[in-house]
């Protein structure tokens, strides 16, 4: 099974700030990566879909890239309502799906 | 509205079985994978299975192979997990989810507790 590790497992940041989150892949997974923001209570939600496609509705301060092994998650300015935690998901091949452990964003 | 809705969650002994639901509307229910997803209390998430459209192609995590059993009933719109032989560390809060490699359609979860 591919495993993903993401790092760091959390930050403390400011309103404004840019943010990077990292996510590795155990083996290629080409551009098969996916990012998800989940509120305390909520369920996730979709914010990047192979590695840097904006899901519909998803403000554009949001971003991803890379390929292979190595992703990186972007928030260009960060806003009071993005502290949460953000989960990388890699869908290569086939299932199973798996799940970085994730990044919980904090304020400082 | 496009949602699915989960039920039978519950509390349950060890060795104990529950079966899972999830109501679909708002989409086409027959044309899209479906998986479970799951979410132990504090703790990250951990896709548990999937299924194809027809119901002819399943996938499960490796700890729930030989226990869970994923299956849908397009007609009724209709996802289920069957869990058997249920462990504590099965407690976890269960979600319903459209898959198509992304999981772009959440249900708000159905709680499992295992506990004696």
């Amino acid at each position: 099974d591919i495993q993903m590790t993401q790092s760091p497992s959390s930050l403390s940041a400011s309103v404004g700030d840019r943010i990077t989150i990292t996510c590795r892949a155990s083996q290629s997974i080409s551009r098969y990566l996916n990012w998800y923001q989940q509120k305390p209570g909520k369920a996730p939600k979709l914010l990047i879909y192979t590695a840097s496609n904006l899901q519909s509705g998803v403000p554009s301060r949001f971003s991803g890239s890379g390929s292979g092994t190595d992703f990186t998650f972007t928030i260009s300015s960060l806003q009071p309502e993005d502290f949460a935690t953000y989960y990388c998901q890699q869908s290569y091949s086939t299932p199973p799906w798996t799940f970085g452990q994730g990044t919980k964003v904090e304020i400082k | 509205e496009v949602q699915v809705v989960e039920s039978g969650g519950g509390l349950v002994q060890p060795g104990g079985s529950l079966r899972l639901s999830c109501a679909a509307s708002g989409f086409t229910f027959s044309s899209y994978w479906m998986s479970w997803v799951r979410q132990a209390p504090g703790k990250g998430l951990e896709w548990v299975a999937n299924i194809k459209q027809d119901g002819n192609e399943k996938y499960y995590v490796d700890s729930v192979k030989g226990r869970f059993t994923i299956s849908r009933d397009n007609a009724k719109k209709s996802l289920y997990l069957q869990m058997n032989s249920l462990k504590a560390e099965d407690t976890a809060l269960y979600y319903c989810v459209r898959d198509w490699s992304l999981f772009d359609l959440w249900g708000r979860g159905t709680l499992v507790t295992v506990s004696s």
